[in-house]
């Protein structure tokens, strides 16, 4: 069965540090991939999906995550945090062929300190 | 275009009830999603439905139990609750898998 691992639970930075949150995920074949995000009250939201093509994939509000297969990673990244960024981060992936269902990492909870 | 939602938002049973949780989703969308969240063990996948058909299933006891409507509204049932049942359910939706999942509010289930 797919898994994935995101090993930062807990990240504390001050703004305009640089963010890099890592997903690993454990399936050899196809994968789409996705980081969805939860701010403090709000519904979980997309912040970009990897499905083909370019590796670096760009989403919003300036964060990007870069696939490499030989890794099997998924890392989200961002230049420069701000203290809007202060949310929980969640890898998620879809594998194989088919209509499979998405698994979820077990989130990494970002505290951005002004 | 209006998001997702999910009714009630918030619900107190006791050990031993049942409960319905309702999700509307996406105009358009077919295929619903169901999760569970709790502190402990994150966002696990329950089922999910397409056209009115179970198309996946988590790994979850047959206490759990959905179904999808024509209009592609669903419900989740879970019977016999139990005090680990506490957690906030999510509703996705998605065009079709493995399209991207819009999700809803959730409902924060409490069992006593």
């Amino acid at each position: 069965a797919q898994s994935v691992s995101q090993h930062n639970h807990h990240v504390i930075l001050s703004e305009a540090a640089s963010l890099e949150l890592g997903c690993n995920y454990s399936y050899g074949g196809t994968v789409n991939l996705f980081w969805y995000v939860q701010y403090p009250g709000q519904h979980l939201q997309l912040l970009l999906k990897y499905f083909s093509g370019d590796p670096l994939v760009k989403g919003i509000k300036g964060f990007e995550a870069e696939f490499i297969k030989s890794k099997f990673s998924f890392n989200l990244r961002k230049p420069s945090v701000q203290w809007s960024d202060t949310a929980e981060y969640f890898c998620a992936v879809n594998a194989g062929t088919g209509r499979r269902a998405l698994t979820f990492g077990s989130g990494t909870r970002l505290q951005v300190q002004p | 275009k209006a998001g997702v939602t999910q009714t009630p938002r918030y619900l107190i049973k006791t050990r031993g009830q049942q409960v319905t949780l309702s999700c509307s989703p996406i105009s358009g969308h077919r295929s619903v999603s169901w999760y569970q969240q709790t502190p402990g063990q994150g966002l696990q996948f329950l089922f999910e439905y397409f056209s009115e058909t179970q198309r996946n299933k988590g790994n979850f006891p047959g206490r759990f139990s959905g179904r999808q409507f024509s209009n592609s509204r669903s419900e989740m049932n879970v019977s016999t609750l139990e005090l680990g049942d506490s957690a906030l359910y999510l509703c996705a939706s998605s065009l079709d898998t493995p399209e991207t999942q819009y999700f809803g509010p959730g409902t924060r289930l409490l069992v006593l």
